[in-house]
Order: structure tokens, then sequence, then C-alpha cells
């Protein structure tokens, strides 16, 4: 039972253009969402976050939206660059120190 | 400043023997958390430890697999009589503290290959 699904498991992109990755979760207590990026051979490294309390959150070129009711996030890149090149995961919990739940990642690859 | 860190990076074992893997957590980070990564599968919660404390064990095995963070020491996620089928990267991740807003910092795993 997947509680939180990335349906596309590759993605490619042009540099310079936007790069949106989707994350559908279905446990409605989830009330944290984060994006964490990993390159092969290293561990994921955080991303960006948002609260259930928000529905969208922007750092630099990154910007996270949450449709609660649709129960689906979404991470926007702009603009892609080469480096951005790597695996994203979608990842969500509950409050309090539950563990994070991850999808099965949706690998991106920016062409040059 | 460092990480979290794993070692080893790459552990080779043969079907029946066991496996010790290793986490140190940032420094100041107290709550350890072990995931795995099957290939081409995402991470799979394991165990959630604090300080000589097993906190949530709900994504471990329930036979062969044993995780412990004593007072002094790394965490150790230990896997007795190793089968093909335990062949999967092992991330460790630490935090800070309690709460959503203290997103996981990972190690850059552990590697285990049975053979």
């Amino acid at each position: 039972d997947q509680q939180v699904k990335q349906n596309s498991p590759s993605l490619s992109v042009q540099e310079g253009r936007i790069s949106i990755l989707n994350c559908d979760y279905t446990n409605s207590m989830f009330d944290y969402f984060l994006w964490y990026k990993k390159y092969p051979a290293e561990g994921p490294t955080f991303l960006i976050s948002i609260s259930s309390i928000k529905d969208k959150n922007e750092d630099g070129r990154f910007t996270v939206f949450l449709n609660k009711s649709a129960k689906h996030l979404s991470l926007h890149i702009v603009p892609s660059q080469p480096g951005d090149s790597a695996v994203y995961f979608c990842a969500a919990r509950n409050s309090g120190n539950t563990p994070l739940v991850f999808g099965k990642g949706t690998r991106l690859s920016v062409i040059a | 400043n460092a990480g979290v860190m794993q070692n080893p990076r790459h552990l080779v074992r043969r079907r029946g023997q066991e496996a010790r893997l290793r986490c140190s957590p940032m420094k100041g980070h107290s709550h350890v958390y072990w995931y795995r990564q099957l290939p081409e599968e995402g991470l799979k919660f394991m165990v959630y430890l604090q300080k000589e404390n097993i906190i949530d064990e709900s994504g471990m095995p329930k036979e062969r697999f044993s995780a412990e963070f004593p007072k002094e020491g790394p965490s150790i996620l230990r896997i007795q009589q190793v089968v093909r089928g335990d062949s999967a990267a092992y991330f460790c991740a630490s935090s800070p503290g309690q709460g959503r807003a203290s997103p996981l910092h990972f190690g850059n795993g552990t590697r285990l290959t049975v053979t």
C-alpha cells in the first residue's frame, strides 16, 4: 500500500526550461511534505518542504505547490540546469515525530 | 561540521553471515533513522531510535534484523544470517529533535551485497 506515489519514473527537460515533478498521496493525515534530491552513490539531500497550512513555498529556482483537496503536490524547477539531473523523492509525514514516507522517485535529466 | 557518517560504504557478505552497518549522526543530533532502498524502489523506513531507546521499529523485519543506538558510539544496524534479498542500500538519517520542521539529514549509505 503505497501512501506516496510518484507516477513518472523519469523526466527529460531541456536546459533553461521548467521541470515539473509530481507527487500524489493517499493518507489525509499527512501534513508536512518534503522533496529530496539524490545523486548516484550519495544519500538524499533535503531540497524544500511545505506545511499543509500553505499552498506554495518558494526557494530560489525551486517552488513546491500543494493541493490538499487533490492530495497532490508538485515541484517546479525553473530554469532547469544540467546540475539538477538527479533522482527526486517526494516524502510526507503527519504530526509528531512519525517517520517520513517516501515515494519511489523520479529521475530528472536536464539536457544541455 | 561533519554530516551523517556511515561505514562501511560497501559491504559484501556471503549468505548466512552477519552484516553490521554503522552510523554516526550529525553533531548535536540525537534522533537516528534507518531506511532501506531496494533497486528501483524508494526508501523504506525501518527503525527510529533515540539514545538508548528504540522509538519505532514498525518497518523492521521481525527476524534477523536489530538496531541499537547506545549512549556512546554510533548507531548499529545488524543483520544476522543474511540472504540475497537483503542486498540493498541502507541509509541512515539524523535529526536534532522532534517536530515536522526538522528535516532528516542522510548519510551516503552502505551498499550491502549478499553473494
